[in-house]
């Protein structure tokens, strides 16, 4: 089975300040990693993902999140917070065992300004 | 090019009713998944639908079940609702490129209130 672990239920960082999301999986094989951004009362919208190749992966809106294989770590990190980054952040890890990716509870980010 | 969308947004039932939720994938796009949501949680697979046929399927109970129709949209049908169903239903779609790796692209979801 899959399973994704978001330590956080909230984080708080003020506007200008580096953010981190933290997610560590757990999958059989080799992972696919997600992350996902929702915004109040809106559906999932796609950040980046990480398949194979370079651990540092680059996504929308100056997001990126660094694949950890010995820590089985998948963190979003973004390097200048802004207010409008607020939202509920979901990572997620899939394989090709399963293609079905398993969400985590999710992350609520709060920047402030 | 239109996203994936969903019907309706909102809508109230009450216990033991019946509830269809509707999807349509992106264009290009003929898988569609399906997941609950709900308050404070991350998104459950329910199950996915590929050449109108169901592949997969996650925990839920025989009452969750679906369609998929020849031009790739969806329905979702809930029978004998429970309280414990009141969610935010999120539609999915994936296509050719991004079924193999699980890249997902939702719609904004129909709440879903039993009373």
């Amino acid at each position: 089975a899959q399973s994704v672990a978001q330590p956080e239920d909230q984080v708080n960082v003020a506007e200008g300040n580096p953010l981190t999301v933290k997610c560590t999986y757990s999958v059989s094989g080799n992972p696919y990693l997600f992350w996902y951004v929702q915004y109040p009362n809106r559906g999932l919208q796609f950040l980046l993902k990480y398949i194979t190749g370079d651990n540092l992966v680059k996504g929308s809106y100056g997001f990126e999140a660094e694949f950890n294989k010995s820590q089985t770590s998948f963190h979003l990190k973004k390097p200048s917070a802004l207010v409008s980054d607020s939202a509920l952040y979901f990572c997620a890890v899939g394989s090709g065992g399963s293609y079905i990716p398993t969400f985590g509870r999710g992350t609520s980010l709060i920047v402030h300004p | 090019d239109a996203g994936v969308t969903q019907s309706p947004t909102h809508l109230i039932k009450t216990r033991g009713q019946q509830v269809t939720l509707r999807c349509s994938p992106k264009s290009g796009h003929d898988t569609v998944s399906w997941y609950q949501q709900a308050l404070g949680q991350g998104p459950q697979f329910i199950f996915q639908y590929y050449e109108e046929e169901e592949r997969q399927r996650g925990n839920f109970p025989d009452r969750f079940s679906g369609h998929q129709f020849p031009n790739y949209s969806s329905e979702l049908n809930v029978n004998a609702l429970l309280l414990g169903d009141s969610a935010l239903y999120l539609c999915a779609s994936s296509g050719s490129r991004s079924r193999n790796t699980g890249e997902l692209f939702f719609g904004e979801g129909s709440r879903l209130t039993v009373l």
